[in-house]
């Protein structure tokens, strides 16, 4: 099956830094979603990007399939951005969603 | 437009009982997906439903383990008998599924945090 790697596994960060969290799979994807998961353990969806780039608000991504990773921007980081963020990824039309480790991000006021 | 729910929130039981979790997908959604995430660890699939058939339960463990989707729509995934090792947040997602989609996105519901004991 296909490999996600997601780095770095921790981040600590004083608010307002940038930062940037990377996701390397193993095989070709076209579906491909960032996820940050809240203390609650709710999976909030970000971003569904099996190429190119988008932006919302201080987040933003961008895959790049032909070369097998994805990178998620974080500007301005704040407290509430504190949380895991999961890369999952998918080939075909049944989409299965598979998990990478996922980069558990601390953001210190 | 309504999330993914599920229910309970919370369950504490003892090792060799049984345990039901539920789930409502989102409306229209025809794929259903049950994860198991153990602590530290990414959400792991359990089972694919394509409206009310099985398209992959390769990772269930069905001596303990069972799911179904009778009408298409809601699904039940339990456990019976459970181990301490089974102890994990069960999440449940949808997504619109059609094959003719090639590009769907899944939405996943607060999960079932379980405690076996």
């Amino acid at each position: 099956g296909i490999q996600v790697e997601q780095s770095p596994p921790d981040l600590i960060l004083q608010e307002g830094a940038n930062s940037t969290l990377r996701c390397n799979f193993s095989d070709s994807v076209n579906n491909l979603q960032w996820f940050h998961q809240n203390p609650w353990g709710q999976l909030i969806n970000l971003f569904y990007i099996p190429s190119g780039t988008k932006q919302n608000g201080r987040l933003s991504a961008t895959t790049v399939a032909t070369e097998r990773y994805s990178l998620l921007y974080i500007s301005s980081s704040q407290t509430t951005d504190s949380g895991v963020y999961f890369c999952a990824v998918g080939l075909g039309g049944s989409y299965i969603p598979t998990f990478g480790r996922g980069t558990s991000l601390i953001v210190h006021p | 437009e309504a999330g993914v729910a599920q229910s309970p929130r919370y369950k504490i039981i003892e090792k060799r009982q049984s345990v039901a979790f539920w789930c409502n997908p989102i409306s229209g959604h025809a794929t259903l997906y049950w994860y198991q995430q153990i602590l530290g660890q990414g959400p792991k699939l359990l089972i694919q439903f394509q409206n009310n058939g099985v398209v992959d339960d390769s990772q269930l463990p069905k001596d303990r383990f069972s799911a179904e989707r009778l009408k298409g729509v809601d699904s039940t995934l339990k456990i019976q008998p459970a181990k301490l090792e089974d102890s994990a947040v069960y999440l449940c997602a949808s997504s619109l599924g059609y094959r003719r989609v090639m590009n769907t996105e899944a939405f996943f519901g607060q999960g079932t945090r379980l405690t076996v004991v």
